[in-house]
C-alpha cells in the first residue's frame, strides 16, 4: 500500500524568504510524485511532478521540488515566497502500475507574512 | 479547452436521502475519479472509472456508487444519506490512454452539506 507523509500541519514564512513544504512517501515500485494547492472553496491546483529523470522539477508559479529516493522524499520549495502563495499544499503518491488511484497526504497549511 | 466541470457547486440534502453528483471531464479523457475531502480525513480516493468501467474502488461502503457513460461523463450517487457524508466531493480527469505519466485535473468540487 502506499501512502504520503506531510508532518508539518502549518508553515509560516515571511514574504521574500525562501520556504520549504516537506513530503515523504513509501511506495512499492517507482513512483509518480505530485504536488497540489488548493485555495479556500476551490479544487486542486496542479503545480509539478516527478515522474523520472531529474530530481529537481520545476513547476507552476516558481514552485520546485526536490526528489530524494534514499530519504523517499518530495520536498516542496520556492526561493521567495509571496503573500498570495498562502494556501493548502498536498502531496500526491500515484502507483506506476495503470490507474489513477492518487494518495494525498494531509495537507500542509502554508501561511506568507508581510 | 474547457476544464473539469462538477455540478451542482453546492447542495443541502437531508438525512436518509440521496444525492447525486455529476462531473464532466476535460474534452478526450477517459479516465475520471472521485475523492471525497473532510476536515478530519483529508482526501480520500472513492473510485476511478476508465471507459465506463470501474477500474479501481476506494475504502467506502456500498452507499457510494458511481458511473460512467460513454461521453466520459460521470456521476456519483450516495444513498441513506449519513451526516458525515458532508464534505466537499472533487472530481478529476486524466488522459491516461493517451500519456501514463500525465497529471489529474480536478474541478472546483460540490460542496455537499446533510442535515
Amino acid at each position: 500500500a502506499q501512502s504520503v507523509a506531510q508532518p508539518e500541519d502549518q508553515v509560516n514564512v515571511a514574504e521574500g524568504n525562501p520556504l520549504t513544504v516537506k513530503c515523504t512517501y513509501s511506495v512499492s515500485g517507482n513512483p509518480y510524485l505530485f504536488w497540489y494547492v488548493q485555495y479556500p472553496n476551490r479544487g486542486l491546483q496542479f503545480l509539478l511532478k516527478y515522474i523520472t529523470g531529474d530530481n529537481l522539477v520545476k513547476g507552476s508559479y516558481g514552485f520546485e521540488a526536490e526528489f530524494n529516493k534514499s530519504q523517499t522524499s518530495f520536498h516542496l520549495k520556492k526561493p521567495s515566497a509571496l503573500v498570495s502563495d498562502s494556501a493548502l499544499y498536498f502531496c500526491a503518491v500515484r502507483p506506476t502500475g495503470g490507474g489513477n488511484k492518487l494518495t494525498f497526504g494531509t495537507g500542509t497549511q502554508l501561511k506568507v507574512e508581510l | 479547452k474547457a476544464g473539469v466541470t462538477q455540478t451542482p457547486r453546492y447542495l443541502i440534502k437531508t438525512r436518509g436521502q440521496q444525492v447525486t453528483l455529476s462531473c464532466s471531464p476535460i474534452s478526450g479523457h477517459r479516465s475520471v475519479s472521485w475523492y471525497q475531502q473532510t476536515p478530519g480525513q483529508g482526501l480520500q480516493f472513492l473510485f476511478e472509472y476508465f471507459s465506463e468501467t470501474q477500474r479501481n474502488k476506494g475504502n467506502f461502503p456500498g452507499r457510494f456508487s458511481g458511473r460512467q457513460f460513454s461521453n466520459s461523463r460521470s456521476e456519483m450517487n450516495v444513498s441513506t444519506l449519513e451526516l458525515g457524508d458532508s464534505a466537499l466531493y472533487l472530481c478529476a480527469s486524466n488522459d491516461l490512454a493517451r500519456d501514463k505519466n500525465t497529471e489529474a485535473f480536478f474541478g472546483q468540487g460540490t460542496r455537499l452539506t446533510v442535515v
